[in-house]
């Protein structure tokens, strides 16, 4: 059984740095044709892509959010972080992992498995 | 970016009814389509991928179709449990955008 579990923080200050990790399960993060993304959304509003990264080199990050965000992962972990700098209150929302197939190197295949969420709230 | 856009941004329909949901991609994206539902507290439910692919364990009520800029959704026989909001997301190149949604209510 596959399975993601986003963990992290519910509660960043204003310029402070957000730390969430992916912990994934029936499937390894070695594998090239398979990928994790970092998708969040805000209350009330639709699903809004971040990042996604197939096997270690293979990253590709939101047009007007990549200078904040950095991807990784650690196969040995089965865990993929995604690190977002200078925390703002628009920042607050349910942040999801997902799976993803690739199908080339820039194409891919829907996302068929999610985590729960993890909701993060951005104040001070 | 390629921008989606979704119409009708919500609808109205009753059990038993048949419903489409459009998707327009500002440029083409092949067949690299894929389509959500997504009930209140929960993750987004992948349907549909590769424009027209019913993913594992989705009931063949739902159907996609579509090429190149322009995509349709159909709920075929609307079941009680098909009320939710539905979005769209190209996966033909990065950023891997969604449609803005369409929510579905009960008439």
């Amino acid at each position: 059984q596959v399975t993601l579990k986003e963990s992290g923080p519910v509660l960043v200050k204003p310029t402070e740095t957000l730390t969430l990790t992916c912990t994934v399960s029936g499937f390894s993060l070695s594998n090239d044709k398979m990928g994790v993304s970092w998708i969040r959304q805000p209350p009330g509003m639709a699903p809004e892509w971040l990042a996604h990264i197939v096997s270690d080199d293979e990253k590709s990050y939101n047009t007007s959010l990549k200078s904040r965000l950095t991807i990784s992962q650690d196969t040995s972990k089965s865990q993929v972080v995604l690190t977002m700098t200078n925390m703002d209150p628009v920042d607050t929302a349910t942040y999801f992992c997902a799976r993803i197939h690739k199908y080339t190197i820039t194409t891919f295949n829907g996302m068929d498995v999610w985590g729960q969420g993890t909701t993060v709230t951005v104040s001070s | 970016d390629i921008q989606m856009t979704q119409s009708p941004s919500s609808l109205s329909a009753s059990v038993g009814d048949t419903v489409t949901i459009t998707c327009r991609a500002r440029q083409t994206i092949g067949s690299f389509l894929n389509w959500f539902q997504q009930k209140p507290r929960e993750a987004p439910k992948l349907l549909i991928y590769a424009g027209s692919t019913l993913q594992s364990g989705v009931p063949s009520r739902f159907s996609g179709s579509g090429s190149g800029t322009d995509f349709t959704l159909t709920i075929t026989g609307l079941q009680p449990e098909d009320f939710a909001t539905y979005y769209c997301q190209q996966s033909y190149t990065a950023p891997l955008d969604f449609g803005q949604g369409t929510r579905l209510e009960i008439k």
